[in-house]
């Protein structure tokens, strides 16, 4: 069955750092999705994208942050700077257009976690 | 503003034991509520996809249905395979984002 893979899967970053997260999301899926889990705390949205753009964002998802779909297959969540509060697990999603967008599920992969030293 | 609550937060149950999950919820125009299993250390895990209050949805011993106000997501006989973390979200109109509740965390004994 189709998954959606993350890479890495423990990523350790001093704060301040760049970090770059990546995702293979399922092929004939066109929205992406990143969310975040801190630890014990629910999942949170942190961005949709589709056709080659930010289709919605939340609060959290501020200036540190950007995403892009450097090719085919790979989309990626950069945070510029990171911060301690960043530590959290990184999901990212896909989903596919069939019957409109909003009555497909999302697929998650099974996350990046990223650890701020 | 799109909100979710799980209840209870844990649940410990015998092999055997059937029982049932809430999730309550309160959306703008609701696009789809769904249930997504929770393995430790793993991404959550799609379930299960509602429309429309009365609906039913079954996959082996879980079925989920779902009202205007809420949904159940009922375990009949589980089994210690089925102990997960089991997350409801739900889809507003107009927003693409998943909203998601903390979760029920279940555990079945042998």
């Amino acid at each position: 069955e189709p998954e959606v893979t993350q890479t890495p899967s423990h990523q350790v970053t001093q704060m301040g750092q760049e970090v770059i997260l990546r995702c293979v999301p399922i092929s004939n899926h066109l929205y992406f999705y990143w969310y975040r889990q801190i630890l014990g705390q629910k999942v949170e949205f942190l961005v949709s994208f589709y056709n080659n753009e930010i289709s919605e964002k939340s609060e959290i998802f501020d200036d540190q942050f950007s995403v892009e779909r450097p090719d085919g297959s790979n989309f990626t969540l950069k945070i510029r700077s990171t911060k301690l509060e960043d530590s959290a697990m990184y999901f990212c999603a896909s989903s596919e257009v069939r019957d409109g967008p909003g009555r497909q599920p999302q697929h998650f992969g099974d996350g990046t976690r990223l650890s701020i030293l | 503003e799109d909100q979710v609550t799980q209840s209870p937060e844990a649940l410990r149950l015998q092999e055997g034991e059937s029982s049932s999950l809430n999730c309550s919820y309160t959306v703008s125009g609701l696009r789809g509520l769904f249930w997504y299993r929770q393995d430790p250390g793993k991404g959550p895990e799609f379930l299960f996809t509602l429309y429309s209050a009365g609906e039913e949805k079954e996959k082996e011993r879980l079925k989920a249905t779902l009202t205007k106000k809420e949904s159940f997501l009922h375990i009949t006989a589980p089994k210690p395979e089925d102990s997960a973390t089991y997350l409801c979200a739900v889809r507003g109109g107009g927003s693409e984002k998943l909203v998601f509740g903390k979760g029920t965390k279940l555990t079945v004994n042998p």
